[in-house]
């Protein structure tokens, strides 16, 4: 079946403008995550989704920040204001969720989002 | 909290040579580990991992031993190809946790 899908692929903005970007998981999987990428701090976590249960949220870095998961599936998730801090590879991973085994939690991820804020 | 520690700097190599990239983790819990390869203008792909003590991930010619008394998990090839050149990153999970922290990562270049 089909990976996890993310669009835009790109995405140029100016600074001050909100962005939207949008996170598809594999079919079946029911947590969500996403995480930014960017050179100066890696990899870092920003947002969980496990089914209906409430995200962690533990990690945005600011509240210009923000996701939706609508139906448990399609994830989006928006900058507000954006700065040019925000510059970044935005990834999308999921995983089976809490449906037992150590396959529930492997984490699969997507192409990504490169967001540039002029 | 949980963290991971990958060596400093690229590693460059020629082609058929052995590879290890060094991996250590300070965790609270029991976590599983995780090595991810970033080819060049793709994402994040899984190349193996390990949930217990004494576990040998393996995966396209990649193995890597989840060591607790050492608390680490390093990456070897033994022979490694043009092909493998790529970022490399290790992450672990811990139990009760279910977010990734990932190390800074490895830039492998394998030269002809």
């Amino acid at each position: 079946g089909a990976g996890v899908s993310q669009s835009p692929s790109n995405k140029v903005t100016e600074k001050g403008k909100d962005v939207e970007l949008r996170c598809d998981p594999i079919s079946g999987h029911t947590a969500l995550y996403w995480y930014r990428q960017s050179l100066g701090q890696g990899l870092e976590f920003l947002i969980y989704f496990q089914g209906n249960s409430a995200p962690d949220k533990s990690g945005l870095p600011s509240d210009r920040f923000s996701a939706e998961r609508t139906g448990g599936s399609v994830s989006t998730l928006t900058i507000q204001r954006t700065q040019q801090e925000d510059s970044a590879v935005y990834l999308c991973a999921s995983s089976l969720g809490s449906s037992g085994g150590t396959e529930s939690y492997t984490q699969y991820f997507g192409p990504g989002t490169r967001l540039t804020v002029l | 909290g949980n963290s991971v520690t990958q060596m400093e700097g690229p590693v460059t190599l020629s082609e058929e040579a052995f590879l290890t990239i060094n991996c250590t983790y300070t965790a609270t819990g029991y976590p599983s580990l995780f090595w991810y390869v970033q080819y060049p203008g793709e994402g994040l792909q899984l190349l193996l991992k390990a949930t217990k003590a004494d576990d040998k991930g393996s995966n396209k010619g990649f193995e890597a031993t989840y060591r607790k008394e050492t608390t680490s998990f390093h990456l070897e090839k033994g022979s490694v190809q043009v092909s493998d050149s790529a970022v490399y990153f290790c992450a672990l999970r811990d139990y009760g946790n279910n977010r990734l922290a990932f190390g800074k990562g490895n830039q492998v270049v394998v030269i002809p």
